[in-house]
């Protein structure tokens, strides 16, 4: 089964911008898209948005003024960026791998993220 | 958005035993493609959630033939036909018809 590993900041300040990263351990998200997601106690599994390996990209519309994704295909690398956070940005975000035909098959390990001042 | 309502959302359970979890949306799942997308997913105490069935009744690749998933239209069902202990965690339905894709609530089963 692909690993997916993601990394970045973990502690935030409110108004800052959250950036995370994600790639395939074998780089495989040709043809598939790379789903982000979040999950807090509060308002459970959420969609962020999805991104392409060709860069087109759908967000969640709670969220589309903020959000920025973004794919290095040299790198094989996915990208998020969510701008001017607060604390109810506080969450584990993951990035998963997959399709809406098929599922998300391949999940990172989850990055929590603190927002607080 | 599409709402999708899981019930019940906790589940005591005995291993060997089976169980059943209900997935309710406010719209039908149904794609103008014939397919259903809906998906299942498990997360164990401390891990990722993980992929279990797709579109509806399509069990994911490594994933053990007690886990089963049906319905139709705005109803589905996930069943597991004989419970073992490393099935505990929180099951989630999740529909990808629609942007935003939405998650239910989630289910959390536990051994009695």
């Amino acid at each position: 089964q692909v690993q997916l590993r993601q990394w970045g900041a973990g502690l935030l300040k409110p108004s800052e911008t959250l950036s995370l990263t994600c790639a395939a351990s074998d780089g495989s998200f040709s043809g598939y898209y790379c789903i982000w997601i979040r999950q807090s106690p509060k308002k459970g599994l959420e969609w962020i948005g999805e991104i392409h390996h060709s860069g087109s990209t759908n967000y969640n519309p709670s969220l589309k003024s903020r959000v920025t994704m973004s794919v290095d295909t040299s790198k094989n690398q996915f990208s998020l960026k969510v701008n001017s956070v607060t604390a109810a940005d506080t969450a584990v975000y993951y990035c998963a791998r997959g399709h809406s035909t098929s599922g998300l098959d391949s999940w990172g390990q989850g990055t929590p993220v603190t927002v607080s001042s | 958005e599409i709402v999708m309502t899981q019930s019940p959302l906790s589940l005591p359970v005995t291993p060997g035993e089976p169980a059943s979890i209900s997935c309710r949306s406010n719209q039908s799942l149904l794609h103008v493609n014939g397919h259903t997308y809906l998906d299942w997913y498990l997360q164990r105490p401390g891990q990722s959630p993980q992929l279990l069935t797709y579109r509806g009744s399509n069990r994911a690749s490594g994933v053990p033939d007690r886990f089963s998933g049906s319905g139709s239209g705005t109803d589905f069902t996930l069943k597991i036909s004989r419970v073992e202990a490393e099935d505990v965690g929180v099951y989630y339905c999740m529909q990808a018809l629609q942007s935003p894709w939405t998650f239910g609530q989630g289910t959390r089963v536990e051994i009695k």
